[in-house]
């Protein structure tokens, strides 16, 4: 059964500075991982996909890498904003057809 | 485009009675999927739909159910409220298959009383 931690639960950061989120999951042999942001109340907005073939993917501020075998992903942001702050979920799908599972999220919050 | 649109946003329920949730997919999305987030549990995955088939089902008392029409729209029902159920439901659909990158409505807000 897939598994996916994310830690710490919570994060508070200065603006400007550069931070990486982590995600954990437990079956390294997973087809796709993706993360999603979400703001208080709100759905969930995709940030970047990565396919398990990829190492890492990139979109303005933000790049994503992907270690399989150590069941691994990070979120790199660069040059945190204060509208930075949302919580950041992972999500992993271990199939084509299969479910997505997420974690719990890290809560982040940058302060001006 | 429009996005993702569910309907309603927010719902007041007593115990035991049933409640029905719709979601409209991004046009051309023929993939949608149906999600529980509570505090504790997080995001748990209920289940999928595709050209009105269920292609994928999560662990869920048979009390939730859904179906999808051939416009790719969908609901979700949920019968024999429980207190338990208080939750946000978040609907997301993709173009085709569910690991394409899916993109998620702003949810119904579902409190059970």
């Amino acid at each position: 059964k897939q598994e996916v931690t994310q830690i710490p639960a919570a994060l508070s950061v200065p603006e400007g500075e550069n931070l990486v989120l982590n995600c954990s999951f437990t079956d390294s042999a997973i087809y796709n991982l993706q993360w999603f942001r979400q703001d208080p109340g709100k759905g969930l907005t995709s940030l970047l996909l990565i396919q398990s073939s990829q190492r890492e993917q990139t979109s303005g501020r933000l790049n994503a890498s992907l270690d399989k075998s150590s069941g691994r992903s990070t979120l790199y942001i660069a040059a945190s904003q204060p509208g930075d702050s949302a919580t950041y979920l992972c999500a992993v799908r271990t199939g084509a057809n299969s479910k997505l599972t997420f974690g719990k999220g890290i809560t982040l919050s940058v302060r001006p | 485009k429009a996005g993702v649109t569910q309907t309603p946003r927010y719902l007041i329920k007593t115990r035991g009675q049933q409640v029905t949730l719709s979601c409209s997919p991004i046009s051309g999305h023929r993939s949608v999927s149906w999600y529980q987030q509570t505090p504790g549990q997080g995001l748990q995955f209920l289940f999928e739909y595709f050209s009105e088939t269920q292609r994928n089902k999560g662990n869920f008392p048979g009390r939730f159910s859904g179906r999808q029409f051939s416009n790719s729209r969908s609901e979700m029902n949920v019968s024999t409220l429980e207190l338990g159920d208080s939750a946000l439901y978040l609907c997301a659909s993709s173009w085709d298959r569910a690991s394409d990158t899916q993109y998620f409505g702003p949810g119904t807000r579902l409190t059970v009383l």
